[in-house]
């Protein structure tokens, strides 16, 4: 079974800070995908990134980055100089390649960037 | 573009009455999922459409919930006779379709603002 496990509930830091969001994963399959997604205060799921299981090389886009690390079954999602708009759930979640393509979530993240 | 839109954004239900949400897609997208999301926690599959198939239906917790989408489009949740526990937040996305191509790269799910349930 598929699983994805976000240990930090919840993340309090000052405005610029740079913050890292941790997430492992348990799958079986050999071919899979990660994804991060953002849920501001509105509740709506806001994409972010998707992962290739084949594709390690880490993502920079902006402010943020990822770092997929196969060997430890870890996606960590960093943001750089943080700023309030960032305040928001985050949730890391692995997708199967075959069939539904369902997403399982991990618990979520509450990062809250204080002025 | 339009988005993923639900309706009613908010539902209060007395227990043991019958709930229908509704999911419009994205315009054109093939896929349609709904989720679960209990306070505090991550989004929990309920079921799949390809169309107006239901294809996976796995994650349904009981045989009160039933899900349709009989035109490929526009999509209803149903729970019948509520219970305190199906209080939540119902999530509705939808994609192009589940495998680009050959690849298998699936196109990303695009969520609507959720239908909150809560059942007094």
């Amino acid at each position: 079974a598929q699983k994805v496990t976000q240990a930090q509930t919840e993340i309090s830091v000052v405005e610029k800070e740079d913050v890292t969001l941790d997430c492992v994963y348990e799958t079986r399959d050999t071919t899979y995908y990660l994804f991060w997604y953002k849920q501001p205060p509105s509740g709506e799921l806001v994409f972010l990134i998707r992962r290739n299981s084949f594709d390690e090389q880490n993502e920079i886009s902006g402010r943020y980055s990822w770092n997929f690390q196969k060997s430890t079954s870890s996606f960590n999602f960093t943001i750089t100089a943080s700023q309030v708009v960032d305040s928001a759930v985050y949730f890391c979640a692995l997708s199967e390649a075959r069939g539904a393509q369902k997403l399982v979530f991990g618990q979520g993240t509450r990062l809250t960037i204080n002025p | 573009g339009a988005g993923v839109s639900q309706s009613p954004r908010y539902k209060v239900a007395k227990r043991g009455q019958d709930v229908a949400l509704r999911c419009d897609p994205i315009s054109g997208h093939v896929s349609l999922f709904w989720y679960q999301q209990a306070l505090g926690q991550g989004p929990e599959f309920l079921t799949y459409f390809q169309n107006e198939a239901q294809l996976d239906k796995s994650g349904l917790p009981s045989d009160r919930f039933f899900a349709e989408r009989p035109e490929g489009s526009v999509s209803t949740l149903k729970i019948q006779r509520t219970q305190q526990e199906d209080s939540a937040v119902y999530l509705c996305a939808s994609s192009l379709v589940t495998r680009r191509g050959g690849s298998g790269f699936p196109y990303e799910q695009y969520f609507g603002p959720g239908t909150r349930l809560t059942v007094t």
